[in-house]
């Protein structure tokens, strides 16, 4: 499975969007690209996917590069309440096991 | 009211004794998955099950065991071998027939275990 490098912290104004880079330059061709958030001492909470094309759900949109060796994951107005550790992760099994890595901490200040 | 529900929250247990997580969902999911959170980390994979009476090793199976026995069901037990069993455990639960929402991974609320 192809591993990803996240920054391991950043800092986002309140009302401000807040872009989440991640780089998967070993990707696969059948690899998805997951992103998962995980707000303290809670379970991690799905957050959008994608193969190639960029994707946008109620949460956040999903920024696939035309090589897909990086995605970038776009909260559009940030709030208080996602402040959270933000996990990238590829897929290569249509089921396939999830691996985590240590994500980005996502600060969101007033 | 339909998820995942993991018993006990919070668990003490002396050091040498097993103990045992529940984990129980009602989604109709096909795959269940045990994962292991210390303190400042990510997850690891403990076990995972595609199907009723099967299950795999993931990355840290050694001191730990699971079954299978009902769809809606995936204990773990925490066996005196784990040699640092204190952690936050969470189970998870995928769906894999196609369709929307197929493979993503549901978590439940965890449970944090300290032995002491």
């Amino acid at each position: 499975d192809a591993k990803t490098t996240q920054p391991p912290s950043m800092d986002c104004a309140e009302g401000r969007a807040a872009n989440l880079p991640c780089n998967h330059s070993t990707i696969s061709g059948n690899e998805y690209v997951y992103w998962y958030r995980q707000i303290h001492s809670q379970g991690p909470q799905y957050i959008i996917h994608g193969l190639k094309n960029n994707e946008t759900n109620e949460m956040a949109s999903l920024i696939i590069t035309e090589d897909r060796k990086s995605s970038t994951l776009i909260l559009p107005h940030a709030t208080l309440r996602d402040t959270a550790v933000y996990y990238c992760i590829v897929n290569r099994d249509s089921w396939g096991k999830f691996q985590f890595g240590a994500g980005t901490q996502v600060v969101v200040t007033p | 009211d339909g998820g995942i529900t993991q018993s006990p929250k919070y668990l003490f247990r002396k050091e040498g004794q097993n103990v045992t997580l529940s984990c129980e969902q009602n989604l109709n999911h096909d795959a269940m998955y045990w994962y292991r959170q210390d303190p400042g980390q990510g997850l690891r994979l403990i076990y995972y099950s595609q199907i009723v009476n099967d299950f795999q090793k993931g990355d840290i199976a050694e001191g730990y065991s699971v079954s299978r026995e009902k769809k809606e069901s995936f204990p773990l037990t925490v066996t005196s071998a784990q040699k640092n069993p204190t952690a936050f455990y969470l189970c998870a639960t995928q769906r894999l027939a196609g369709g929307p929402g197929a493979n993503v991974l549901t978590f439940g609320a965890g449970s944090r275990l300290t032995v002491l």
